[in-house]
């Protein structure tokens, strides 16, 4: 069966310091892979997207990056964090048949 | 370019009553509409999805959906709600033949009172 996994579940950093959100999917192969933000009475923000290995793109200009070093892994990254990074952050992959599925997500609090 | 309202951020309802969640949408294109659920905490899970066919929609949990073209809206509906419905519900749509990629409305918070 498919799954996709998010660590870690909570974050707190302090501003200025690095981060490093990781994803991975479980029982697929070449999977579309997704991040969302979702801050605090806001919708999900789409965030960064990737078709394939090394293949990324970005839908919000800011201080994140993401990276897929290998098929089933989707990483979330920042050099400097800012207070604005605040936010649940949500990893997900498309189906086969046009659904989308996420991982249990992560709660960042940058202090 | 597609978007979501989801037009009501709050509904709150008593328990074994009737709730519709509101959803509109547009979109020069035809288009997938989905509707997730999130719980505290937690990512999101999929209640239903319309890809074509039917215009009614039954999902998990007892909610459904009706999809209607010309007034561009995808309601989710649950004729008796639980106290464990309370969650935050959000309506999605993507477009076909692009890149798939969902565009989610704000979110309705249902809130359950006993």
């Amino acid at each position: 069966s498919q799954t996709i996994h998010q660590w870690p579940a909570t974050l707190v950093q302090p501003v200025g310091s690095p981060l490093s959100l990781e994803c991975t999917v479980e029982g697929t192969s070449n999977p579309n892979l997704y991040w969302y933000r979702q801050a605090a009475g806001r919708g999900l923000q789409l965030l960064f997207y990737s078709v394939g290995i090394g293949q990324i793109s970005s839908e919000v200009p800011q201080n994140l990056s993401a990276s897929r070093p290998q098929d089933r892994q989707f990483i979330l990254s920042s050099k400097k964090l800012l207070l604005s990074d605040s936010g649940f952050y949500l990893c997900a992959w498309k189906d086969r048949k046009y659904g989308y599925t996420f991982g249990s997500g992560t709660r960042l609090t940058v202090v | 370019a597609q978007s979501v309202t989801q037009l009501d951020s709050q509904v709150p309802v008593f328990e074994e009553a009737p709730v519709e969640l509101r959803c509109n949408y547009s979109s020069s294109v035809s288009v997938y509409l989905f509707w997730y659920v999130q719980y505290p905490n937690q990512g999101l899970q999929l209640l239903l999805k319309y890809l074509s066919g039917s215009t009614l929609v039954k999902g998990i949990n007892g909610f459904e959906a009706e999809f209607n073209k010309s007034q561009t809206s995808f309601h989710l509906r649950k004729p008796s709600v639980h106290i464990s419905d309370t969650a935050e519900y959000f309506c999605a749509v993507s477009d076909w033949g692009g890149s798939y990629i969902p565009t989610f409305g704000r979110g309705t918070s249902l809130i359950v009172h006993p």
